[in-house]
């Protein structure tokens, strides 16, 4: 059973591009969480995604941020026209319930120029 | 004020030294977690505590609801502890996690 998978590792873009995170959750696992750790901060909620629901998006500014998480596929975290304030690890995890265990995946650094 | 607060800030131990860190948090919770993260990054959830305790090897996690407060224990540690150990909290309203700032652990040989 593989663990939470997270793609790509490292993600480089010029200010003004686009990028696109992605989450694939364990098997069997249907909530999805977001999280942000910028440079020397700790970790900071973004999202919290069910099935084709977002649930709560309250951490994720709401402006060129978006996130969802289809029927089929992984869920995906976008960023639009990237600044550089925006280089940051991204982490998601999964669980299976709303109160249960997270796992988290090896998360997404991303790195804007 | 953050919603989750914990101490020490960093803490270095000799190999074989208890080690307790500790976690208060303000807001209702419906779960408390114990997370580790290593030097490279990844990130494992040690421990899900609702209510008393939970033992794991040489981690044994508390919770005493009533006074907001939680304890991470490492028992006869060893270099291999050292990471940040981060408490977060799942609060009983909304669907929020509360993230302390964490605990930076090193264990010298």
């Amino acid at each position: 059973n593989a663990g939470v998978m997270q793609n790509p590792r490292h993600l480089v873009r010029r200010r003004g591009q686009e990028a696109r995170l992605r989450c694939s959750p364990m098997k069997g696992h249907s909530h999805v969480y977001w999280y942000r750790q910028l440079p020397e901060e700790g970790l900071k909620f973004m999202v919290y995604l069910q099935k084709e629901n977002i649930i709560d998006e309250s951490g994720m500014p709401k402006e060129r941020f978006s996130a969802e998480f289809p029927k089929e596929g992984p869920s995906i975290l976008r960023i639009q026209q990237v600044v550089r304030g925006d280089s940051a690890a991204y982490f998601c995890a999964s669980s299976p319930g709303r109160v249960e265990k997270l796992f988290f995946g090896s998360g997404t650094q991303l790195s804007v120029l | 004020k953050n919603e989750v607060e914990q101490s020490p800030q960093n803490l270095t131990a000799q190999e074989g030294e208890f080690i307790t860190i500790n976690c208060s948090y303000s807001v209702g919770i419906s779960a408390l977690h114990w997370l580790q993260q290593h030097p490279g990054g990844g990130i494992v959830s040690l421990f899900m505590l609702s209510s008393g305790k939970k033992k794991h090897g040489r981690l044994i996690a508390t919770i005493n609801i009533q006074e907001k407060h939680s304890s991470l224990h490492i028992t006869a540690s060893h270099p291999r502890d050292s990471a940040v150990y981060i408490c977060a909290v799942f609060r009983n309203t909304g669907n929020q996690f509360y993230f302390g700032t964490g605990t930076s652990l090193t264990v010298i040989p």
